[in-house]
Order: C-alpha cells, then sequence, then structure tokens
C-alpha cells in the first residue's frame, strides 16, 4: 500500500543553518505530495504542497521539489529560525482518499 | 472564520471506560477526518466523514467509531479504553472530500490519557 518515510529526528541545527529533512514515498499512480507543520500545543497547519512531477511547493522559506524518479519530496530552507522549531510531517495523498503520513522530525533550531 | 474546534482539550479516562470527543469542522467544510497521532506510530488515520456518511476507515478495531451531523460537526466515540488508546486525538476538516488535493485544517487535539 502507499506508504511515506521520512528521516528520524530530532534534527538540531544552529540559527541561519542550512536545513533538509528527507521524504521518500511509495504509492501506485500519481499522488499529490505535502508537508506539514506541528508547533508545540497546535494542530497540523500545511506548509506546501506539490500535486505532479517536478512540481516546486514553496512557503515562508521553505521548499520541496516532487522528484518521480527518486519518489522523494525532500523539505529544505536555506536559513532556520529559532521559530522554525517545531515537528515536520510529509504526507501523501493518493488514490485511497486520505492523506497518510510520514512520522514526523522534530526540528529544534539553538540561537 | 473560526478554526476546527475540538472539545474537550484534555481527557483523563479509566480502563474499560468510554469517551466521546468532538470536532467543529471550519463553517462550510463538509468533510471531517479523524486522525490518532503517538509518538511511537506518528499519525493514523481512523475515518473520514462526509455528508454524515463514514467515506473512509483505517485499521482499528471496532471500539473506535464516529458519526457526522447535519451541520458537519462530528464525534468520535472509543469504548471499552485500554491503556494504547492514550494519544492526541486530531481532527481535520475540508471543503470536499479529504484526497488528493484537497486542503486538511486541523484542530489542536483533545489529548486523551488512559490509567
Amino acid at each position: 500500500g502507499d506508504s511515506v518515510t521520512q528521516m528520524e529526528g530530532p534534527v538540531t541545527l544552529s540559527e541561519e543553518a542550512f536545513l533538509t529533512i528527507n521524504c521518500t514515498y511509495t504509492a501506485t499512480g500519481y499522488p499529490s505530495l505535502f508537508w506539514y507543520v506541528q508547533y508545540p500545543g497546535e494542530g497540523l497547519q500545511l506548509l506546501l504542497k506539490a500535486t505532479k512531477a517536478d512540481d516546486k511547493g514553496s512557503n515562508k522559506g521553505f521548499e520541496a521539489t516532487y522528484r518521480k524518479e527518486t519518489t522523494s519530496f525532500h523539505l529544505e530552507k536555506g536559513s532556520v529560525q529559532v521559530s522554525d522549531s517545531a515537528v515536520y510531517f510529509c504526507a501523501l495523498g493518493g488514490a485511497t482518499n486520505k492523506l497518510i503520513f510520514g512520522t514526523g522530525t522534530l526540528l529544534a533550531v539553538q540561537p | 472564520k473560526a478554526g476546527v474546534t475540538q472539545t474537550p482539550r484534555y481527557l483523563i479516562k479509566t480502563r474499560g471506560q468510554q469517551v466521546t470527543l468532538s470536532c467543529s469542522p471550519i463553517s462550510g467544510h463538509r468533510s471531517v477526518s479523524w486522525y490518532q497521532q503517538t509518538p511511537g506510530q506518528g499519525l493514523q488515520f481512523l475515518f473520514e466523514y462526509f455528508s454524515e456518511t463514514q467515506r473512509n476507515k483505517g485499521n482499528f478495531p471496532g471500539r473506535f467509531s464516529g458519526r457526522q451531523f447535519s451541520n458537519s460537526r462530528s464525534e468520535m466515540n472509543v469504548s471499552t479504553l485500554e491503556l494504547g488508546d492514550s494519544a492526541l486525538y486530531l481532527c481535520a476538516s475540508s471543503l470536499g472530500r479529504a484526497g488528493q488535493n484537497e486542503k486538511l485544517f486541523f484542530g489542536s487535539g483533545t489529548q486523551l490519557s488512559v490509567l
């Protein structure tokens, strides 16, 4: 069945460092891919999405490119801030009409 | 526009009891999905309701059930609680059926502790 695998955390970075969180997927057909973010004590919020191969989603300085050849959707940001500290979830929306989430990656950014 | 509202925010129950969680979606949204979030398993899909009908179900036992009312508000019920049911239960609403291109809007969740 469809599944999402993302790198385990926690990821600890200093402010202004470069961020990469890896995400790969398994799916039949042509799924849409998402990154959601969960700040402490809150629900998840959509960060960005891509609906077809080679699409790049971007928001708040974060980017991810839908790579069909490597079945990946890695999240990147050039310069992280303390306020980016949160849990990041990669998710897949496919033919099953439900979002399938990865296990989440905790990002801690230190000043 | 008000967001997704989940009540209560925290619940403490004992094994064997039952519990009902409530979710009010964003006005105009017709789909409500429920997820269980635990540190070990991440987010696991429970079910989705659309227009008062369950449209999709995850791999959870029959002790987990839900319903949706005509105003799109949804309730989730867990009977005969087990210690392993301790989790954050998240509700998400969307305009149309949750799926490929729908953006989900999440509530802050109900933290259930089973003692």
